[in-house]
């Protein structure tokens, strides 16, 4: 079992750039999520999927932000127009119906 | 919403002591308890999931106590030994929500 697959580890983009996060699934696992950490911040949730479908946004915030998950093995989360405050390690994480949660590496995102 | 408050921020015990990590919870309805740690650069690994039914859980060198009347989980560190220096987060899900709300971490550093 490779566990949660996340990539890229790490991505820089320019200020107004798009970023694009990608996030396979552990095999089997029917829920994903997705977290952002900061050192400000800490970690919050952002988004969450069930059997592909989207069940709680409340996280995301409301511009440039989405994400999906168009097949059971992987979710994406995509971020238009980066800015400074956007740098953060992405975080995705998995989990059988009601189970604990599984992390991934995290993707680092820096924005200049 | 749930809110998680998690004490120490910080935390510095020497080798073979015990550390005492603690967070409270506002939610009535949060059902679902995880401890998770985070060494250096890595990812958050799951130490210890403690359900509705369960009030005590034993791990390899520590032990989680939730007590649900006064809304609280600690973690204990029985003999702290180097590999326990890292970040440890206390996680908090409601039933059939999915989401977890984290605490702020506690970084745990053990001195020689």
């Amino acid at each position: 079992n490779a566990g949660v697959i996340q990539t890229p580890r790490h991505k820089v983009t320019g200020k107004g750039q798009e970023a694009t996060l990608w996030c396979e699934p552990i095999s089997g696992h029917s829920a994903v999520f997705w977290y952002r950490q900061t050192i400000v911040q800490g970690l919050e949730f952002l988004t969450y999927f069930r059997n592909q479908a989207p069940i709680d946004d409340s996280g995301m915030p409301k511009e440039r932000f989405s994400a999906q998950m168009p097949n059971q093995s992987h979710s994406t989360l995509k971020i238009q127009s980066t800015q400074p405050q956007d740098s953060a390690v992405y975080l995705c994480a998995s989990s059988l119906p009601g189970r604990e949660q599984y992390f991934g590496p995290g993707t680092r995102l820096t924005v200049l | 919403g749930e809110q998680v408050e998690q004490r120490p921020p910080h935390l510095s015990v020497r080798e073979g002591d015990s550390a005492v990590i603690t967070c409270t919870y506002t939610d009535p309805n949060s059902y679902y308890f995880f401890w998770y740690k985070q060494e250096p650069g890595a990812s958050l690994q799951l130490l210890m999931k403690v359900f509705s039914s369960t009030e005590i859980n034993e791990g390899q060198g520590f032990t989680v106590l939730l007590n649900k009347k006064d809304k609280r989980l600690s973690l204990n560190l029985t003999a702290a030994h180097p590999g326990d220096s890292a970040a440890y987060f206390c996680a908090v899900s409601a039933y059939n929500q999915g989401k977890l709300i984290f605490g702020q971490g506690t970084k745990l550093s053990i001195k020689p």
